[in-house]
């Protein structure tokens, strides 16, 4: 079954330090990964999306992924925190093999950066 | 431009009653789908929408839910005879075309409330 993993439920960082939200992949075929942010009381906003070429995508806020395709991995990073960067994050995978492009989800990393 | 709408914002239903809840997604988009975000369930593909391809909906959880898109535009989602398993927030998102590729913009969703 094709399924996305995001180990930890809450990370911790500092502001101004760099932080790491780790997604981890499993996936028939070619991947095709997204992450996305959610606010309080927001609806999920599209950050960066890997589909092909470069294993380093850069996307929204600041933000940037690393595609590591020997360790079916997907993690966002950033080089500096913002507070304002606390939210919750959802690593997807798009679906392969069906007729939709739907998205496959992790549980979501809750991300708190301290002032 | 105009994001992805939703409506009602909240929702709050007494056990066995039915609910619609409103879509209205990018103009232009042909795709469109569902999601449902609970508690410790994450997010969960309910139902998608392809111009007047027939939708897939191998996402609803039972019967009691069902979905239509009128003119390729607004969707509807009901759900008949509500039980307290089915309070969570309930997501719509749409993207442009068929691509693979192409990211889903979300909306700020429905919270229900099934007492």
């Amino acid at each position: 079954a094709q399924s996305v993993a995001q180990p930890e439920d809450q990370v911790n960082v500092a502001e101004g330090n760099p932080l790491t939200v780790k997604c981890t992949y499993s996936v028939s075929g070619n991947p095709y990964l997204f992450w996305y942010v959610q606010y309080p009381n927001r609806g999920l906003q599209f950050l960066l999306k890997y589909i092909t070429g470069d294993n380093l995508v850069k996307g929204s806020y600041g933000f940037e992924a690393e595609f590591n395709k020997s360790q079916t991995s997907f993690h966002l990073k950033k080089p500096s925190a913002l507070v304002s960067d606390s939210a919750l994050y959802f690593c997807a995978v798009r679906e392969n093999g069906g007729a939709t492009n739907k998205l496959i989800f992790g549980t979501g990393t809750l991300l708190a950066v301290q002032p | 431009g105009a994001g992805v709408s939703q409506s009602p914002s909240n929702k709050v239903t007494e056990k066995g009653k039915d609910v619609e809840l409103r879509c209205d997604p990018i103009s232009g988009h042909t795709a469109l789908y569902w999601y449902r975000q609970s508690l410790g369930q994450g997010l969960e593909f309910l139902i998608y929408f392809q111009g007047n391809s027939a939708p897939d909906k191998s996402g609803l959880p039972s019967d009691r839910f069902s979905a239509e898109r009128t003119g390729g535009s607004v969707s509807t989602l009901t759900i008949q005879r509500t039980q307290q398993e089915d309070s969570a927030v309930y997501l719509c998102a749409s993207s442009y075309g068929r691509s693979t590729y192409n990211e889903q913009f979300f909306g700020p969703g429905t919270r229900l409330t099934v007492l």
